[in-house]
């Protein structure tokens, strides 16, 4: 069945240092692959999304890197701030190709920035 | 721009009442819109993906007599949790993919907690 593992430990990182958050899976095929943040009682929020042909992805302090071969994505987050602290969620689509589909998410990794 | 609403936020009922949750898309038309639970300190699970005009389609496992969905417009699609049961209680989540984007991208609504008694 397919899975989806991110890292089940809250990570803490010191403010100002660069947040590195794991998404692996198997028996999966995605044609892209996408990061959110969710905040505690709220819905996840978009932040990248990056197609099964492309290696990497950046929008201001964010990048994503997608290596198919190895079923793994890296999401940075670099100069982190306290307001970064939030889950942040990998969630996997377009396996059954064509049109918009659902999404199959991780458990998320907690992550907490300490000023 | 992509902006989702649910009504309510949070809802608390009795056992065996059913239950009305409304997903908008309030500046874009969504073909289709998504319907995920969550339960605590875990990941979002996809119930149903509804279809303007047409008939949702369910996860396996998820009854489509307990959680009936109408997509009525491209704004709008609705669940209702029918005879709800104390193990229902959850975090409903919607989502939808705007048309005049990739449709691969989903913009999800802020949640609604449903407690049952």
């Amino acid at each position: 069945s397919q899975k989806i593992e991110q890292n089940s430990e809250a990570l803490n990182i010191q403010e100002g240092k660069t947040a590195t958050l794991t998404c692996n899976y198997t028996n999966y095929s995605p044609a892209y692959l996408q990061w959110y943040r969710q905040d505690p009682g709220r819905g996840p929020v978009f932040l990248l999304l990056i197609r099964e042909n492309e290696k990497e992805k950046r929008k201001e302090r964010l990048k994503v890197t997608f290596d198919t071969t190895l079923k793994q994505s890296l999401f940075h987050i670099t100069a982190s701030q306290p307001a970064d602290s939030a889950t942040y969620l990998c969630a996997l689509g377009g396996d059954s190709g064509g049109g918009a589909d659902g999404l199959t998410f991780g458990k998320g990794t907690h992550l907490i920035i300490q000023p | 721009g992509a902006v989702v609403s649910q009504h309510p936020s949070w809802v608390i009922c009795k056992s065996g009442t059913s239950v009305k949750i409304e997903c908008r898309s309030l500046d874009f038309q969504a073909t289709t819109m998504f319907w995920y639970r969550q339960f605590p300190k875990q990941s979002l699970m996809l119930m149903a993906t509804s279809n303007e005009g047409s008939k949702a389609t369910y996860e396996q496992g998820v009854e489509k007599d307990k959680f009936l969905i109408n997509h009525a417009s491209l704004t709008l699609s609705t669940l209702t949790v029918t005879s709800a049961h104390p193990e229902d209680s959850s975090f409903y989540i919607c989502s939808a993919a705007d048309l005049g984007l990739y449709t691969d991208t989903q913009y999800f609504g802020p949640g609604t907690r449903l407690t049952v008694l």
